[in-house]
């Protein structure tokens, strides 16, 4: 079966340095989403990106964020400047219209920043 | 602003027995997710349903649209559906989860 793949698995970085997830999304999928969950909280939204703009994003989502599809196959999210409060896991979804046939999530990334 | 509220928050049950899991949700959603993760933090798509009813092996999901309530069935659970369930709605953009529920099922 088809599966979204996130990589690294767990990554540890020092508060305010830029850090990069990438996601590999299923081949035949057009809309990307990432989500977040901080430990003990709600899966919570970010982002989600078709046709190579953003679709929608949450408050979450401010100016230190951003996304971007380089290659056709990759979708990344970018922190540019890590605060300690950005520690979760991060998961990347894909669907292959709007939601309205269901995502496939990722295994996740952990992101630890100290 | 779309809500989602689920209960209960934890569920211990013997193995064997029969669960459900209830999702309330407010307006604006267009679909009902219920998803699955694991203690390793994996999250696992287990329903999407906008009416009536799904069925999945030993899962089944219901939604009532008129109450806004949804439901996560488990028959004859087993120890390995311990992990946390969580229910989420939205727009076809962007999805809201409950706090999630933390089933534990002993042998």
């Amino acid at each position: 079966e088809p599966e979204v793949t996130q990589t690294p698995s767990h990554q540890v970085t020092q508060m305010g340095q830029e850090v990069i997830l990438r996601c590999v999304p299923i081949s035949n999928h057009l809309y990307f989403y990432w989500y977040r969950q901080i430990l003990g909280q709600k899966v919570e939204f970010l982002v989600s990106f078709y046709n190579n703009e953003i679709s929608e994003k949450s408050e979450i989502f401010d100016d230190q964020f951003s996304v971007e599809r380089p290659d056709g196959s990759n979708f990344t999210l970018k922190i540019r400047s890590t605060k300690l409060e950005d520690s979760a896991m991060y998961f990347c979804a894909s669907s292959v219209a709007d939601g309205t046939y269901g995502y496939t999530f990722g295994s996740g990334t952990r992101l630890t920043v100290v | 602003k779309n809500e989602v509220e689920q209960s209960p928050q934890n569920l211990t049950a013997q193995e064997g027995e029969f669960i459900t899991i209830n999702c309330s949700y407010s307006v604006g959603i267009s679909a009902l997710h219920w998803l699955q993760q694991h203690p390793g933090g994996g999250i696992v798509s287990l329903f999407m349903l906008s009416s009536g009813k799904k069925k999945h092996g030993r899962l089944i999901a219901t939604i009532n649209i008129q109450e806004k309530h949804s439901s996560l069935h488990i028959t004859a659970s087993h120890p390995r559906d311990s992990a946390v369930y969580i229910c989420g709605g939205g727009s076809n953009y962007k999805l809201t989860f409950g706090k999630g529920t933390l089933l534990t099922v002993n042998p």
